[in-house]
C-alpha cells in the first residue's frame, strides 16, 4: 500500500550542482504533478504529466526539467541549483475524471547553499 | 484563470467547539473539490473529495459542502480536538484540464 513515494526526503546542495528528485506511484494513475511549497506559502505547480511521454509546464517551471517514460515514474531534475530553489517539493498523482482523488508523497526538503 | 481563496488564514478555537472553514473559487466549472490536512513539516493528507454533482460529503466529525453556483465550499469540523490542529487546504480540479488549483490554506489551532 505504498501510494506515492518520493526520494530523497532531505538533501543539501551547493549552488550550481544538479540533482534529481524521484517520484513513483503504484496506483496506475495517469496524472502526476510536481509542486513546490515555500515557507508560509501555498503550493505552486512546477510541471505536470497526463500520461507516459506527455509533460507540460506549470506556474514555475524555470530551472527544472521532467520526464515521464513510464506510468509509474515522474522524476524532477534540478539543473544548476540556486538558493531560490530551496523549498519543499511534493509529488502527487491522481486518476482523471470527477472521482479522481489527488494523492501526495511525503515531500522532499531541499536546501541550496 | 481559476483562483481559490481561503479565509481566514488562521483560526484559533477552544477544544470542543464546532467550526467552519471556508473555500471560495472563481470558476464554477469544476470536476471536484478536495480538502486536505497538512501537519507541520509533513505532506498533504486527503480528507474529503466532493464531486461536482454532489452537495456534501461526510467522514466522521468532518462534513464538506459544495455550492458550485456561488463558488463556495465549507469544511465543518464538529467537536474540535487539539489533534485537529493543522493547516487545511482546499483544491479544485477543472474538467478536461488537469491542473489542480490550491488555496493558500487556513491554519487551525485548537486550544485544550
Amino acid at each position: 500500500n505504498a501510494g506515492v513515494t518520493q526520494t530523497p526526503k532531505f538533501r543539501i546542495l551547493k549552488i550550481g550542482q544538479s540533482m534529481t528528485l524521484q517520484c513513483t506511484q503504484d496506483m496506475n494513475h495517469n496524472y502526476m504533478y510536481w509542486y513546490r511549497q515555500d515557507p508560509g506559502m501555498g503550493l505552486k505547480l512546477i510541471y505536470y504529466s497526463v500520461g507516459a511521454g506527455i509533460t507540460d509546464k506549470g506556474e514555475v517551471p524555470n530551472g527544472y526539467n521532467v520526464s515521464r517514460s513510464t506510468t509509474e515514474d515522474f522524476p524532477l531534475r534540478l539543473e544548476l541549483a540556486a538558493p531560490s530553489q530551496t523549498s519543499v517539493y511534493f509529488c502527487a498523482s491522481k486518476e482523471g475524471g470527477p472521482t479522481g482523488e489527488l494523492f501526495f508523497g511525503e515531500g522532499s526538503r531541499l536546501t541550496v547553499l | 484563470k481559476q483562483e481559490v481563496t481561503q479565509i481566514p488564514a488562521a483560526l484559533s478555537v477552544p477544544e470542543g467547539e464546532n467550526l467552519v472553514l471556508n473555500c471560495s473559487f472563481t470558476d464554477s466549472a469544476i470536476y471536484n473539490l478536495q480538502w486536505f490536512r497538512q501537519d507541520p513539516g509533513k505532506g498533504l493528507t486527503s480528507l474529503l473529495l466532493i464531486q461536482s454533482s454532489q452537495r456534501e460529503q461526510t467522514s466522521g466529525r468532518l462534513n464538506a459542502s459544495l455550492d458550485k453556483s456561488s463558488g463556495r465550499s465549507t469544511l465543518y469540523i464538529a467537536a474540535s480536538q487539539p489533534g485537529d490542529s493543522a493547516t487545511y487546504l482546499c483544491a479544485v480540479s477543472p474538467p478536461g484540464y488537469q491542473k489542480v488549483t490550491f488555496g493558500t490554506g487556513t491554519k487551525l489551532q485548537v486550544i485544550p
